[in-house]
């Protein structure tokens, strides 16, 4: 067991240019979670996936965001044309779900993004 | 919606006390999970302790317990014996027992811990 690893650690970016963060994921782990962190706040919720299957957005999720998890191992998590809003840690996170039960969500270290 | 709201944005706490952290939540569901998480500043999110609302008893995690009143919809931690290493972000968490896709959180509080 590896952990969930997130790359990269940090991003700086300019506004209105597309950044695309990656997560592995824990290896027998079946479901993925993206959460956004900003400064002073909780993470908030972005999106799941059950193996390569997106289950659920948030309406944090503009159109300018998209996730995705091919063959069910690791996610990508795209914005494009970034806005200084963006900045924020982006936190990935996996569990596995077994009938009615599930293991406790394992986190990452997260990305920091920042949009100058 | 469900809402968690931990009203203490700092605390701070003397190396071997005992302290409390305080998280209060809303929801109409009756069948639910709630957790405590640690966030040092390494960033990565820990799980601490986990209590399902369905159970009466308190969890306990050698150091960590929690004081769950489900009728006040209040879910505190109490961390004994506190060490420096405890010194983090906690955040409570919300999990509905209907649907398995996300946690809520609350917007954290600081623990400080002085030698």
């Amino acid at each position: 067991d590896t952990g969930v690893s997130q790359d990269p650690r940090h991003k700086i970016t300019k506004r209105g240019q597309n950044v695309t963060f990656r997560c592995d994921p824990i290896s027998e782990h079946n479901r993925l979670y993206w959460y956004r962190q900003t400064l002073g706040q909780g993470p908030e919720f972005l999106t799941y996936f059950q193996n390569e299957a997106q289950l659920e957005k948030s309406r944090l999720l503009s159109d300018r965001f998209s996730a995705e998890r091919p063959k069910g191992s690791f996610s990508t998590l795209e914005i494009q044309r970034t806005e200084q809003g963006d900045s924020a840690m982006y936190l990935c996170a996996s569990s596995f779900i077994f009938g009615t039960g599930d293991s406790p969500l394992h986190f990452g270290n997260g990305t920091r993004l920042t949009v100058t | 919606a469900q809402t968690v709201t931990q009203s203490q944005p700092e605390m701070s706490v003397q190396e071997a006390e005992t302290v409390t952290l305080s998280c209060t939540y809303d929801t109409s569901e009756s069948d639910y999970y709630l957790f405590w998480y640690k966030q040092p500043p390494s960033r990565q999110m820990i799980l601490v302790i986990r209590q399902e609302a369905y159970k009466q008893q308190n969890a306990t995690e050698n150091r960590f317990s929690v004081n769950f009143q489900k009728a006040a919809k209040s879910f505190s931690l109490k961390i004994s014996d506190s060490q420096l290493g405890d010194a983090a972000m906690y955040f409570c968490a919300y999990r509905s027992a209907y649907n398995t896709d996300k946690l809520i959180f609350g917007t954290g509080t600081r623990l400080q811990v002085f030698p």
